[in-house]
């Protein structure tokens, strides 16, 4: 099945580290791949995107992910966390041939002060 | 411009009601898809929905179900609820395919 895998339930790191938030997907073709945030109460916002071109995206909030197509990986990166980054990262991607969204299981992130 | 609205923010239903959940979308955007999130399944597709027209969807009985109006507002309609259908179900709009889809703050539906 065509997927993403989150293996991390929970990353812990301390303001100012850099922060890494794993992921790994499993797509034939081309993947279309996204990362969303999600605050306590609320819906996901998007993060960022690859579809194609650079492996390096950058996206909001300093948020940038690395697109690794031989270790088929999509991992989100920050330099500097910030305690405001306590949050829960969704990795996603649109399988081939389909229009919806597939989501891991997501990886809660504390930043401890 | 106004984000993605769901309504009611809170729902709280008996075993065997039906319930409707409402979802306005961007101004602009014509496709809705709805997902429903719990601690144990996670994010789940449930359904997309692009000009009146439902384009795909998820593995889900028949008892869940969707539309969507000319002037792009959906509702999900759940009949017969069961206690498992306790959940933060999420709407998300977006302008064009493989576009990233702006998310509702959702319903959290509780089912007693």
């Amino acid at each position: 099945a065509q997927s993403v895998a989150q293996p991390e339930d929970q990353v812990n790191v301390a303001e100012g580290n850099p922060l890494t938030v794993k992921c790994t997907y499993s797509v034939s073709g081309n993947p279309y791949l996204f990362w969303y945030v999600q605050y306590p109460n609320r819906g996901l916002q998007f993060l960022l995107k690859y579809i194609t071109g650079d492996n390096l995206v950058k996206g909001s909030y300093g948020f940038e992910a690395e697109f690794n197509k031989s270790q088929t990986s999509f991992h989100l990166k920050k330099p500097s966390a910030l305690v405001s980054d306590s949050a829960l990262y969704f990795c996603a991607v649109i399988p081939t041939g389909r229009r919806a969204l597939t989501f891991g299981s997501g990886t809660r992130l504390q930043v401890q002060p | 411009k106004a984000g993605v609205t769901q309504t009611p923010r809170y729902l709280i239903k008996t075993r065997g009601q039906q319930v409707t959940l409402s979802c306005s979308p961007i101004s602009g955007h014509r496709s809705v898809s709805w997902y429903q999130q719990t601690p144990g399944q996670g994010l789940q597709f449930l359904f997309e929905y692009f000009s009146e027209t439902q384009r795909n969807k998820g593995n889900f009985p028949g008892r869940f179900s969707g539309r969507q109006f000319s002037n792009s507002r959906s509702e999900m309609n759940v009949s017969t609820l069961e206690l498992g259908d306790s959940a933060l179900y999420l709407c998300a709009s977006s302008v064009a395919e493989n576009s990233p889809l702006h998310f509702g703050n959702g319903t959290r539906l509780t089912v007693t």
